[in-house]
């Protein structure tokens, strides 16, 4: 089956561009979905179909997919933003859902 | 558009438990419904989803056989269902929103957290 990998934590400080890959064989050809995670709470969908962003989420949040590797882009990251971040996919061949195992942002 | 899930459980293992998620102010018979585990200090994992207007389910293979889903359109609820739960059940457990199933998970429910212990 399908899997996606991203790195367990990224630290950035404040003001700065912190970026999440998401890599996955010819992840590229798949649509990627990215939530965060704050601590307690439900998490939520910050960008959809690879560089969509719903309403209400700030315009700091961006995101592009080629290749093996999807990539969230989180610029003039605040204090606020510190929280886990999941990519997504649909995998056809096992006809599931799937995520990543989540990355921590850490805003110095 | 909510999803509200029911109130936290403390079960013991091999007893059963179906826990539910209602979602209002959207048409409920044509969005599928995902469950969505998360063990305590883990990730996510995707279990399975729902169609409630004809019961397509889908579930993860690592979650087949493990849990049950259904729905009721008549009360729009969708439901995730444990016949014998273990230790290793123990998680935190969300309801979603999807419209087809490459898409998103839009809306969250708050979450149900499952405690299983003797």
């Amino acid at each position: 089956s399908f899997a996606l990998a991203q790195p367990p934590s990224v630290s950035v400080a404040p003001g700065q561009t912190a970026t999440i890959p998401c890599g996955g064989n010819d992840i590229g050809r798949k649509t990627v979905h990215w939530y965060q995670q704050k601590p307690g709470q439900a998490p939520v969908l910050v960008v959809h179909d690879d560089s969509g962003r719903p309403s209400g989420i700030p315009a700091r949040f961006s995101g592009s997919n080629s290749g093996n590797t999807a990539t969230l882009t989180i610029s003039g990251v605040e204090a606020g933003d510190e929280a886990d971040y999941y990519c997504q996919v649909w995998d056809i061949l096992d006809d599931s859902g799937i995520f990543g195992g989540g990355t921590k942002l850490t805003v110095l | 558009v909510q999803l509200v899930q029911s109130a936290a459980e403390i079960k013991k293992p091999g007893e059963s438990l179906k826990i539910s998620c209602k979602g209002s102010a959207y048409s409920f018979s044509a969005f599928w419904i995902a469950w969505v585990r998360q063990v305590p200090g883990k990730g996510l994992e995707w279990m399975g989803i729902i169609y409630p207007h004809d019961s397509d389910t889908r579930y993860s293979p690592a979650f087949q056989g493990q849990v049950t889903i259904s729905a009721d359109t008549s009360t729009n609820t969708a439901y995730l269902q444990w016949n014998s739960l273990k230790a290793s059940d123990t998680a935190m457990y969300y309801c979603a929103r999807l419209t087809v199933t490459s898409n998103p998970l839009d809306y969250w429910g708050q979450g149900t957290l499952v405690t299983v212990s003797s």
